[in-house]
């Protein structure tokens, strides 16, 4: 059974860090692309972050560049996101989850989420 | 690109027809555009992808159809858990979502 469970999260400080993980089971994941969305309190869902197999590639959502790192540990199955310069508005529920890139680009598994609070 | 869903909330009824609208700023490939449900409290779950393939364990009263810059979701018979949110997707853009509540 394909399973991605995040870890980590929290109350922060603005200009704070805070470091999200996700363990991936159930699939070969050093196979896969891997993703992180994010959704505000009472918000729709916004793209954070994605990165290739071998961790080669990364991109970002214009709001995140410079403060947020995407990284991955195949050997662990695990995928990371470490947050700094944190502001009120990276508060969210963060969701980690497996992304299809070919033949079609979608995200197929999503983990519970972890909720995120930047607030002093 | 924008991905806009009109309206932003449905109110119907147990039984009826929900068409659910996804149109893109600009045209897309229908390879690259899915559906998601999320419910209160829950991850969103993927419902259709490449605009009309169901996903595993997605009952077929469940269907995507478009192209170009316009796309819908249609769930034929409203049951009482398919009230939630809907959201469309193309790459790494999101719609807003439409909210399917009970009239």
């Amino acid at each position: 059974e394909v399973q991605v469970v995040e870890s980590g999260g929290g109350l922060v400080q603005p200009g704070g860090s805070l470091t999200l993980s996700c363990a991936a089971s159930g699939f070969t994941f050093s196979t896969c692309w891997m993703s992180w969305v994010r959704q505000a309190p009472g918000k729709g869902l916004e793209w954070v972050a994605e990165i290739k197999e071998d961790g080669s590639v990364k991109y970002y959502v214009d709001s995140v560049k410079g403060r947020f790192t995407i990284s991955r540990d195949n050997a662990e199955n695990s995928l990371y996101l470490q947050m700094s310069s944190l502001r009120a508005e990276d508060t969210a529920v963060y969701y980690c989850a497996r992304v299809v890139v070919t033949p079609t680009f979608h995200f197929d598994y999503w983990g519970q989420g972890r909720l995120v609070t930047v607030s002093s | 690109i924008v991905l806009t869903q009109p309206p932003g909330t449905l109110s119907l009824s147990p039984g009826e027809r929900a068409s659910l609208s996804c149109r893109a700023s600009q045209s897309v490939s229908s390879s690259d555009l899915a559906w998601y449900q999320q419910k209160p409290g829950q991850a969103p779950r993927l419902l259709i992808y490449g605009a009309s393939s169901r996903a595993t364990g997605i009952a077929d009263r469940f269907s995507g159809s478009g192209s170009g810059t316009d796309f819908t979701l249609t769930i034929s018979r409203l049951e009482p858990e398919d009230f939630a949110v809907y959201y469309c997707q193309y790459r790494e853009t999101f719609g807003q979502g439409t909210k399917v509540e009970i009239k």
